[in-house]
């Protein structure tokens, strides 16, 4: 089963909310990322986590933050959001082997949209 | 560093014909792997193909191939017996061996398959 499921699928907030997006997989991976997807254009790396320890952090702003809280469960904390963080935010998952990453599977990702 | 190039910004095809999307990449990496996502217009990425650099053997699944010549860095992907299913925006990636997260996207090809 390669499946990685994200909630919500849609979410609008306005620059003073306080939001969270979440990330699950059951395929026993040790690898999750996050990404930001603008229209038409390819996924950008923003965060790794690996063994639930942040590896990469591709110089994100602060107002993302990401957690891992098991090897299952990652999540990305959002607040004082512009309206230029609008975008699809994707999740994926891939086998870790001492640092070295196997394939990537996608989750469906949140749209976001900051008011 | 890094890069990958994808020269066909839209295609399209009739269903049941043979399209070929093309890819070339630049790495000074000898372990590295190569990849083609489709992601439909409902947006989920999904994984197409794989091809490690040190195989020699071209990829395939069922109706998707590729043409992977390694001296001259071009990764093609041929999709045989099109069907409507196919329309998605095609992005090709390239990961180096023993990194983590480190997928590299080229711009993305939108194919649509005409009925």
């Amino acid at each position: 089963d390669t499946e990685v499921t994200q909630t919500p699928k849609h979410l609008v907030m306005g620059m003073t909310n306080k939001k969270s997006l979440k990330c699950e997989q059951h395929m026993g991976h040790r690898a999750m990322y996050w990404y930001k997807q603008k229209a038409k254009k390819p996924p950008e790396l923003m965060f790794v986590y690996s063994y639930e320890k942040l590896s990469i952090n591709e110089s994100v702003p602060s107002r993302f933050s990401p957690e891992c809280p098991n090897s299952s469960l990652l999540n990305l904390h959002l607040h004082a959001l512009q309206p230029e963080d609008s975008a699809l935010y994707l999740c994926a998952s891939s086998q870790d082997w001492a640092g070295r990453a196997d394939t990537q599977y996608f989750g469906p990702g949140t749209r976001l949209t900051v008011l | 560093a890094q890069t990958v190039t994808q020269s066909q910004p839209e295609m399209s095809v009739q269903e049941a014909e043979t399209v070929t999307l093309s890819c070339t990449y630049d790495t000074s990496e000898s372990n590295y792997y190569l990849f083609w996502y489709k992601q439909p217009p409902s947006r989920q990425m999904i994984l197409v193909i794989r091809q490690e650099a040190y195989k020699q053997q071209n990829a395939t699944e069922n109706r998707f191939s590729v043409n992977f010549q390694k001296a001259a860095k071009s990764f093609s992907l041929k999709i045989s017996d099109s069907q409507l299913g196919d329309t998605a925006m095609y992005f090709c990636a390239l990961q180096r061996g023993g990194s983590q997260g480190n997928l590299i996207f080229g711009k993305g090809t939108k194919l649509s398959v005409k009925p």
